[in-house]
């Protein structure tokens, strides 16, 4: 069965970095896109990025381009999150996200979600 | 960017009625349109694809309809379990979600 678990979440000051991990199982990870989609204490969900299943495209939310970076490891079925410059609103649960379908253009809906890893940027 | 609006926030419901829940996109969608069932504590879930077409594991209580930019999902009798947040979410232009309908018991 499909299987996402998200690790590398914990408490970060202001300024500093974070590198989250997915390790995917279950499916074959390098025919599908994976995207990261974050959610606030209480709040809603909220796309961060896209990379193609060959990690040729990547796309990211206006709200994190330039400190976030997404790639992918297909021999270790492991996408990651490298988020810099991290700031207090980029506090949250980051869940990891498989596309429903293999080597969807990018108009794919998301099918398995991990059960997400939480970050706090706090002083 | 695509922005998707959801009403109501919250809607209160007895056991065993129906339950509507609408999304609304900022321009048209056409049939790229997705609704996830999420609850406390746990990651989302994929309930409806395509506007209408239902996930794997949901009963066919649960009912998407709508194309373009108005969309509407339907649990037609609502039981202990679906008591929970829905999102919709857009994937015809990049992916923008909207900000969630909590279900709560009335």
């Amino acid at each position: 069965q499909v299987q996402l678990v998200e690790s590398g979440g914990g408490v970060v000051q202001p300024g500093g970095s974070l590198r989250l991990s997915c390790a995917a199982s279950g499916f074959t990870f390098s025919s599908y896109g994976m995207h990261w989609v974050r959610q606030a204490p209480g709040k809603g969900l909220e796309w961060v990025a896209f990379i193609r299943y060959d990690g040729s495209n990547k796309y990211y939310a206006d709200s994190v381009k330039g400190r976030f970076t997404i790639s992918r490891d297909n021999s270790k079925n492991t996408l990651y999150l490298q988020m810099n410059s991290l700031r207090a609103e980029d506090t949250a649960v980051y869940y990891c996200a498989k596309e429903y379908e293999a080597y969807c253009g990018g108009d794919c809906f998301f099918d398995y979600w991990g059960q997400g890893t939480l970050v706090t940027v706090s002083s | 960017e695509i922005v998707m609006t959801q009403s109501p926030a919250t809607l209160s419901v007895s056991p065993g009625e129906r339950a509507t829940l609408s999304c609304r996109a900022s321009q048209s969608v056409s049939s790229n349109l997705a609704w996830y069932q999420q609850k406390p504590g746990q990651a989302p879930r994929l309930l409806i694809y395509g506007a209408s077409t239902r996930a794997t594991g949901f009963p066919a209580r649960f009912s998407g309809s709508g194309s373009g930019t108005e969309f509407t999902l339907t649990i037609s009798s609502l039981q202990s379990e679906d008591f929970a947040v829905y999102y919709c979410q857009q994937y015809n232009n990049w992916w923008t979600f909207g900000q969630g309908t909590k279900v709560e018991i009335k």
